[in-house]
């Protein structure tokens, strides 16, 4: 089974920093990684699928990148309604296999 | 517009079995891998199942294989996932979510299994 692990677990940052989660893979996965977005009680929105293309609708300020073990998912701008827990996600191969979460938080 | 709308969740002792159900519209249903996620009160996110549009191939997690079954009717548009001999540790949110370009695009609200004596 691939391994994700993402980092850090949490972070407290302020509105209009720059933030960036990690996510590597224990085996390569090409590009074959989503980011998702969760809010408490919601469901998951994804943001960025293929590693690096952003999801109809959802604002240029979060980028994906990477390719084969690493992988970043930036927001260059935080915004109030970015505050949130963020995952990300291989379809390299069966099991799928999410990363453990990363809790942005108001600094 | 595209719904996933979950259904069947609840509440259930030890051992016990339950059939959730997902109910899709908006979208060319039989074009679609689908698969069950879920999550555990305060945890991550847990991929379960997935089957493809064909519903020729299924697959499940190491934690489910032999205890749970997904099925889908292309004809209803609809998913299922039959749980059985449900363990504590099984007790989460269950989401169905629908794939494009390889990761989930379109995800319902979600029901509630709790295993519990």
């Amino acid at each position: 089974d691939i391994q994700m692990t993402q980092s850090p677990s949490s972070l407290s940052a302020s509105v209009g920093d720059r933030v960036t989660i990690t996510c590597r893979a224990s085996q390569g996965i090409r590009n074959d990684l989503g980011w998702y977005q969760q809010k408490p009680g919601k469901a998951p929105k994804r943001l960025i699928y293929s590693a690096s293309s952003l999801q109809s609708g959802v604002p240029s300020r979060f980028s994906g990148s990477g390719s084969g073990t690493e992988f970043t998912l930036t927001i260059s701008s935080l915004q109030p309604e970015d505050f949130a827990t963020y995952y990300c996600l291989q379809h390299n191969s069966y099991p799928r296999t999410f990363g453990q979460g990363t809790k942005v938080e108001i600094k | 517009e595209v719904q996933l709308v979950e259904s069947g969740g609840g509440l259930v002792q030890p051992g016990g079995s339950l059939r959730l159900s997902c109910a899709a519209s908006g979208f060319t249903f039989s074009s679609y891998a689908m698969s069950w996620v879920r999550q555990a009160p305060g945890k991550g996110l847990e991929w379960v199942s997935a089957i493809s549009g064909s519903f020729s191939s299924t697959y499940y997690a190491d934690s489910v294989k032999g205890r749970f079954t997904i099925s889908r009717d292309n004809s209803k548009n609809t998913l299922s996932l039959q749980m059985s001999s449900l363990r504590a540790e099984d007790t989460a949110v269950y989401y169905c979510a629908a794939q494009e370009s390889g990761s989930y695009v379109h995800w319902g609200q979600g029901s509630l299994v709790t295993v519990s004596s």
